[in-house]
Parts: C-alpha cells; structure tokens; sequence
C-alpha cells in the first residue's frame, strides 16, 4: 500500500482559511468513509482533529472541518490561528490495515 | 481520563527483536468496544501505523511489517506489548501506542518512546 498524497506546505495569514489535500486510491480514501485528521506539533504526539471523514473529538474547535470527495479528502482550516502553524497527517482505512498520508507543514504567515 | 505510556529500551542492535509494552491506565484494553495498537515515525518522517489488537486477541498488521511484527496483551496487566523482529536502522523511530477505534488507528496516544538500532 503506497502513502496517501499531500502538499508538502501550505500558508495563510492569521483569520484565512487553509485546505489541506490529501489523495488516495479506490481501495482507501474512495473506498471507506474512514478518513481521519491529526494535528502534531514539535516534539509532540500527534492529535485526532477529524475522524470518519468530517466529525470532529470533542475539544476539537469547528474551525476544522473534514471533507471527501471520490478519492480525496480535504481539511479545512478556518480563521487561520498561529497555534495552528504544525504538522497535519490524513489517514485512511485500507480494510484490514490503514494508511497515512506523508504530512503537510502548515504555516501561519 | 485515559493514559497510555510506552516503555521499553531506548537502543537495539542490529538483527535483533525490538520489544515495547505500553500500560494503559483510565480504561480497560478488555474492552470490546476498542483496539490497542502501535504506530511509528521515524525521525524527520510521517507516520507509519503498524498494526492494532482486539479484546478478543484477533490481530491486524500493516502488510509491509507483518512478517517481522508480534502485538499481544497482558489483560491482568492492562498492557499490550509490540515486538518486531530482525531489525535495521530503518526501524529506527519514536513508537508511540495509541486506542484505536474502527476506522481511525488513534484517537488516544502515549507521549512515544524513541527506539534507535544500533551497534
């Protein structure tokens, strides 16, 4: 199973909005509304943001919404804050196993 | 609130079976309503799941490791383990140990323990 496909880095300055891209294949991101979203800053453990395409853990500010269409799923990062500038992986459920995605930096300008 | 905490040696050598426990403390890992697995990033890099176990013992490992991989539980300990076996300095990472709920391999994490192969 080959990584899922994002940007390498994606800006914004502090209040816009920032989407991060993340392709799959018919047999992962196409195949499952099992997608999910985590946030890692430095030298920390990542964090659950999105689970099952679009919902969002408890705790989880509603500027991030997930989203999917076809073979690409999509996260969305409103009213750009600087403790959102970190690392964001997607991952999906492969049936049986799961895939990450090689990460974005994200960086508010 | 549920804890998870990694342990283990921090150095391996080469050829040898990295070996991992990680204590769940909060919740139960008998629970059937949840996983308990392990997933890895080495330094620099993305993520890599490597595999989950259910309360009934039944085991998924990613594809790519499963032949070198062994995830077990310890139900009086509440602690499940990861060994991998026959390592390089590519299995050099920090592993962390996470719940896993169907379809999401994490939605709890331990802080992760950084394993380095090396002679």
């Amino acid at each position: 199973q080959s990584a899922l496909t994002q940007p390498r880095s994606v800006s914004g300055s502090p209040g816009q909005s920032v989407t991060i891209s993340c392709t799959g294949t018919s047999s992962d991101v196409g195949a499952y509304n099992y997608v999910s979203w985590y946030q890692q800053h430095p030298g920390k453990a990542p964090k659950l943001m999105i689970y099952d395409v679009n919902k969002r853990p408890s705790g989880v500010p509603d500027r991030f919404t997930g989203s999917k269409s076809g073979n690409t799923a999509s996260l969305t990062i409103s009213g750009l804050q600087a403790e959102d500038e970190a690392d964001y992986y997607c991952c999906s459920h492969t049936g049986g196993s799961f895939v990450f995605g090689g990460g974005t930096e994200v960086t508010v300008l | 609130q549920l804890q998870l905490q990694e342990s283990g040696p921090g150095l391996v050598k080469p050829s040898e079976t990295l070996s991992l426990t990680c204590t769940v403390s909060g919740g139960s890992i008998s629970s059937s309503s949840y996983y308990w697995g392990w997933i890895r990033q080495p330094p620099g890099k993305g993520l890599e799941w490597i595999g989950s176990s259910y309360y009934d013992g039944s085991t998924y490992y990613n594809p790519s490791l499963k032949s070198r991989v062994t995830i077990s539980r310890d139900t009086p300990k509440n602690q499940f383990s990861l060994k991998l076996s026959s390592v390089t300095a590519a299995d050099t990472a920090v592993y962390y140990c996470a719940r896993d709920i169907i379809g999401t391999p994490a939605d709890y994490w331990g802080q992760g323990t950084l394993v380095t192969v090396s002679s």
